[in-house]
C-alpha cells in the first residue's frame, strides 16, 4: 500500500442497509477525515480524527459513525442507509494534529442509495 | 464554525489568459488558507497555500494573495493550459489548532479553452 487507500470503489445499495466504507492510510499520519462531495456544495466534513482513539463530528454527521481503533484505519459506516446519502465519500488524512498540514486525499467511494 | 464563500462557481477563458478565483471567510481565527484541484473523475490535490504572516506566495504560473483585514484570498492562474481545466475549492483553517480541520468552499469549475 502507497499513500491512502478507499474500498470499494463503488457500491449500490439498497435503502435500509447498512455499509462501511473503508480507509487505510501508511503514512503514519495522525489525523484523519471522512467528507462527502455533492454537486455544488463542495466537500464537507462528516466526521475526523485527531489521533488514534479520538474522533469528533463535522458538519454533517447525522446517519454516520466512525471509529479510530488504531493510526492506519478510519472506517465509516451507514447504520441505515437512506437515498439522501447518494454523495462521492472522501476519505483523507494529515500528519500533524494541527493545521499547516496537507490533507492527503483517498480515490474515492462512490455510494448509490436506491 | 468558519464560512468559506467562493466566486464564481464557474469560469471559462481563452488559453493563455489569466484566471482569478475569490473566497472570502468568516471567522477571523482562520490563519491557513490552502487551495486543491480535482480534475474530472479523480482526487483533490493541494496545489498552493498560504499562511496569515504572508500576503502573497507564488509557484510558477500559480499565485495566491491574501488580505486578512478584509478577510478574502484569491488564487491566480497566469497563461492558463487546457490541463488546468478543473475543480477548485479554497479552504481555511485554525492553522496550529489542534483541529486541523479545512472548511471548503463550493468549489470553482475553470474550463480552458484551445
Amino acid at each position: 500500500i502507497a499513500g491512502i487507500t478507499q474500498a470499494p470503489t463503488s457500491q449500490i445499495l439498497a435503502a435500509g442497509r447498512r455499509m462501511t466504507l473503508r480507509c487505510t492510510q501508511d503514512m503514519r499520519h495522525n489525523a484523519m477525515y471522512w467528507y462527502r462531495q455533492d454537486l455544488g456544495l463542495g466537500l464537507r466534513l462528516i466526521h475526523y480524527s485527531n489521533t488514534a482513539g479520538t474522533t469528533g463530528k463535522g458538519e454533517v454527521p447525522d446517519g454516520y459513525s466512525v471509529s479510530r481503533a488504531n493510526t492506519d484505519d478510519f472506517p465509516l459506516t451507514l447504520a441505515s442507509a437512506v437515498p439522501s446519502q447518494t454523495s462521492v465519500y472522501f476519505c483523507a488524512s494529515s500528519p500533524g494534529q494541527g493545521a499547516y498540514n496537507e490533507q492527503f486525499f483517498g480515490p474515492g467511494t462512490r455510494l448509490t442509495v436506491l | 464554525g468558519e464560512n468559506v464563500e467562493q466566486h464564481p462557481s464557474t469560469l471559462s477563458v481563452q488559453e493563455g489568459d489569466s484566471a482569478v478565483i475569490k473566497c472570502t471567510y468568516s471567522d477571523s481565527a482562520s490563519n491557513y488558507f490552502p487551495w486543491y484541484k480535482q480534475e474530472l473523475g479523480k482526487r483533490p490535490q493541494l496545489i498552493i497555500d498560504i499562511r496569515s504572516n504572508v500576503g502573497e506566495k507564488k509557484d510558477q504560473r500559480i499565485a495566491v494573495t491574501l488580505n486578512k483585514t478584509a478577510k478574502h484570498f484569491s488564487l491566480h492562474i497566469t497563461e492558463t493550459q487546457p490541463e488546468d481545466s478543473a475543480v477548485y475549492f479554497c479552504a481555511a483553517s485554525m492553522g496550529g489548532s489542534t483541529l486541523g480541520r479545512l472548511y471548503f468552499g463550493r468549489g470553482t469549475q475553470l474550463t480552458v479553452w484551445p
